[in-house]
């Protein structure tokens, strides 16, 4: 079974200052992981994702996220806070493969970033 | 229309009402989902189709309804619901030939049950 944990359920960091933001999860296979973001009144969206490639992955709006299997991490990361990145961040695992596309994917409980002018 | 589309973005019921909200998605993905998002909660997973067959039902009461016409199209008609069962209902898909788990996602539908 795989689970997903999400330290901090609200996170505040003054604006140009780093942001992380700490996901662990357990998985029975090698995972495949991912960073939603979702913006207040919308849907989620993909930030990144970890598909058994480069352990450091690159998302959107300058976003990182370090897979490290030693420590079952893949924390999220961006080296300055800017206003427009307050928003709701989901951490993800899915185990895959099942056919027809068909993906079970847990989800963390999600952290709260607050940016502080 | 590009992406996952859900309608309607507001829906308030009383509990003796029958409604319906619509997904669709224009992505040519084969598997559609239905989420809900509650405060404090994780992301439940409810419904899963993949090409067009119902493959996963997580202990959601009767009073939720799958209904997947064709891939492109996705309801859950909702009936005598509960007080508790307002919610964010997200829709998403995904079509991966690696099966990697990436989900596009609707805006959801807001859900106040009265």
């Amino acid at each position: 079974a795989q689970s997903v944990t999400q330290l901090g359920s609200h996170v505040s960091v003054s604006e140009g200052a780093l942001v992380l933001l700490r996901c662990n999860y357990s998985s029975s296979v090698p995972p495949y992981l991912f960073w939603y973001v979702q913006y207040p009144n919308q849907g989620l969206q993909l930030l990144l994702k970890y598909t058994s490639a480069a352990t450091l992955v690159k998302g959107i709006n300058g976003f990182e996220a370090e897979f490290k299997k030693s420590e079952t991490s893949f924390h999220l990361t961006k080296p300055s806070a800017h206003m427009s990145d307050a928003a709701e961040y989901f951490c993800a695992v899915s185990e895959g493969p099942y056919s027809g596309g068909y993906q079970k994917v847990t989800f963390g409980t999600g952290t709260k970033l607050q940016v502080i002018p | 229309e590009t992406g996952v589309t859900q309608t309607p973005r507001h829906l308030v019921m009383g509990m003796t009402n029958k409604k319906s909200l619509k997904c669709e998605q224009h992505l040519g993905h084969n598997a559609m989902y239905w989420y809900k998002q509650s405060a404090k909660k994780p992301l439940e997973l409810m419904f899963v189709y993949s090409l067009e067959e119902r493959v996963e039902n997580n202990s959601v009461p009767s009073r939720f309804s799958p209904e997947c016409p064709n891939s492109s199209h996705l309801f859950l008609h909702l009936h005598t619901l509960q007080p508790e069962d307002s919610a964010l209902y997200l829709c998403a898909s995904s079509q991966d030939r690696r099966n990697t788990g990436e989900l596009f996602f609707g805006e959801g539908s807001r859900l106040t049950v009265l």
